[in-house]
């Protein structure tokens, strides 16, 4: 079993709409989590952090974790042809140097 | 802006061959990371150091090693290239953050091919 899984795609999603990623993990000692951005021929960038149980905003980003399900989640509001990317799911251990990233998710955003 | 710089971004090299990659950051940042990035596989990571003179190994770290002489530079030896190192090579840094781990600030990468 994979530590970080992401399904990984296309996810084709027209504008203006949702879009969806989801995560899980394997290690249920696991205290952060992180969704990187990563454009075609680029360097991963971080979107979004998040530490505890429920949802954080950023704008129209919004990152929802579930420690029990061992799920977490990356929801874009008005989706932009701009968020087209894969996006990549990342966790780590509490004072652990390492993190380790899903193999992400396609996205493509659809005019 | 924090900069990351790796020093080839492409690079072809032969089987046998020994192959450095180097990366620099100007940030003061204490920790320093070198990551393979594979389709299908994601990015596994090879190496990290957070001090000088300071490695511990990752995920993958057959068939490599690392140098940190100075707190800025960290760098990543192949020293007997095969082909199935044929990759994309990512360099990444963080700052200490006392507890969780922070955002990575990533080089623009370094695809190497080996013959």
């Amino acid at each position: 079993q994979k530590e970080v899984e992401q399904n990984s795609g296309p996810l084709s999603v027209p504008e203006g709409a949702i879009a969806s990623l989801n995560c899980t993990y394997s290690d249920r000692g696991s205290q952060s989590f992180f969704w990187y951005r990563q454009y075609s021929g680029k360097s991963p960038e971080l979107i979004m952090s998040i530490y505890s149980n429920g949802d954080k905003e950023d704008g129209r980003f919004t990152a929802q974790l579930n420690k029990a399900s061992q799920y977490v989640s990356l929801l874009i509001r008005d989706s932009q042809p701009s968020d087209s990317a894969t996006y990549l799911c990342a966790v780590s251990n509490f004072g652990n140097e390492k993190l380790t990233f899903g193999t992400g998710t396609r996205l493509t955003i659809i005019p | 802006d924090v900069k990351v710089t790796q020093s080839s971004r492409y690079l072809v090299k032969r089987t046998g061959e020994k192959v450095f990659l180097e990366c620099v950051q100007d940030m003061d940042h204490e920790n320093m990371f070198w990551y393979r990035q594979d389709p299908g596989l994601g990015l596994r990571l090879i190496y990290f150091s957070y001090d000088v003179k300071m490695k511990e190994k990752g995920d993958i770290p057959e068939g490599y090693s690392v140098s940190r002489e100075k707190k800025e530079r960290f760098s990543l030896i192949l020293e007997s290239a095969s082909t199935n190192q044929t990759s994309m090579y990512l360099c990444a840094s963080r700052p200490n953050t006392g507890g969780n781990t922070g955002e990575l600030f990533f080089g623009e990468g370094s695809r190497l091919t080996v013959l």
